[in-house]
């Protein structure tokens, strides 16, 4: 079975600082793992992936996220946060199967000027 | 988004109705889901289909239907069986293969009144 963690449900930062959401899963496989971005009353846009290639994962918007098998995690970071960034987030596992991501609960993030 | 096409974007439905969203893809991926999402819960699966004419059951099934007549379209009727169906609903659509990510539409917001 797999299965996300988001450990906080709200970040707030200030412009211009850096950005950590944290995620843990778990999962029976090899798993393959996703940050998706959520503005509101809108699709899901994907930030970045990792499967099994690097450990440290670059994607879009200056966002980054560093897969580590030992803790099982895969953090978000973003050195400077923009007003832009504020967003829901989701850390998404898949095990491999037709339509297995499971989804992370999401992280709101709000930044302020 | 870049393909999918969902619709309407609002939609309201009184009770005992049942009710089709729609989801349109034009970038020939195998892979089509539902997902339903409430604040603070992620997205849950509805149902997935992986080949026109097939399709399976997500974790909460109940109270939806669907079809796969042709690979672009994936519709999702929401019935009068469905208790709680207020929600955002999102269409996303993947390659199908092994631990690839899924592409997302924009959605489409039910609410029952």
């Amino acid at each position: 079975a797999q299965s996300v963690t988001q450990l906080d449900s709200h970040v707030s930062v200030s412009e211009g600082t850096p950005v950590l959401l944290r995620c843990n899963y778990s999962s029976s496989y090899s798993p393959s793992l996703f940050w998706y971005v959520q503005h509101p009353n809108k699709g899901l846009q994907l930030l970045l992936k990792y499967t099994s290639a690097a450990t440290l994962v670059k994607g879009i918007n200056g966002f980054e996220a560093e897969f580590k098998k030992s803790e099982t995690s895969f953090h978000l970071t973003k050195p400077s946060a923009h007003m832009s960034d504020a967003a829901e987030y989701f850390c998404v596992v898949s095990d491999g199967g037709w339509g297995k991501l499971q989804f992370g609960a999401g992280t709101q993030v709000v930044v302020t000027p | 988004d870049g393909g999918i096409t969902q619709s309407p974007k609002y939609l309201f439905r009184k009770e005992g109705q049942n009710v089709t969203l729609s989801c349109e893809q034009n970038l020939n991926h195998d892979a089509m889901y539902w997902y339903r999402q409430d604040p603070g819960q992620g997205l849950r699966l509805i149902y997935y289909s992986q080949i026109v004419n097939d399709f399976q059951k997500g974790d909460i099934a109940e109270g939806y239907s669907v079809s796969r007549e042709k690979k672009e379209s994936f519709p999702l009727t929401v019935t009068s069986a469905q208790k709680n169906p207020t929600a955002f609903y999102l269409c996303a659509i993947s390659s199908g293969r092994q631990n690839t990510e899924a592409f997302f539409g924009q959605g489409t917001r039910l609410t029952v009144v």
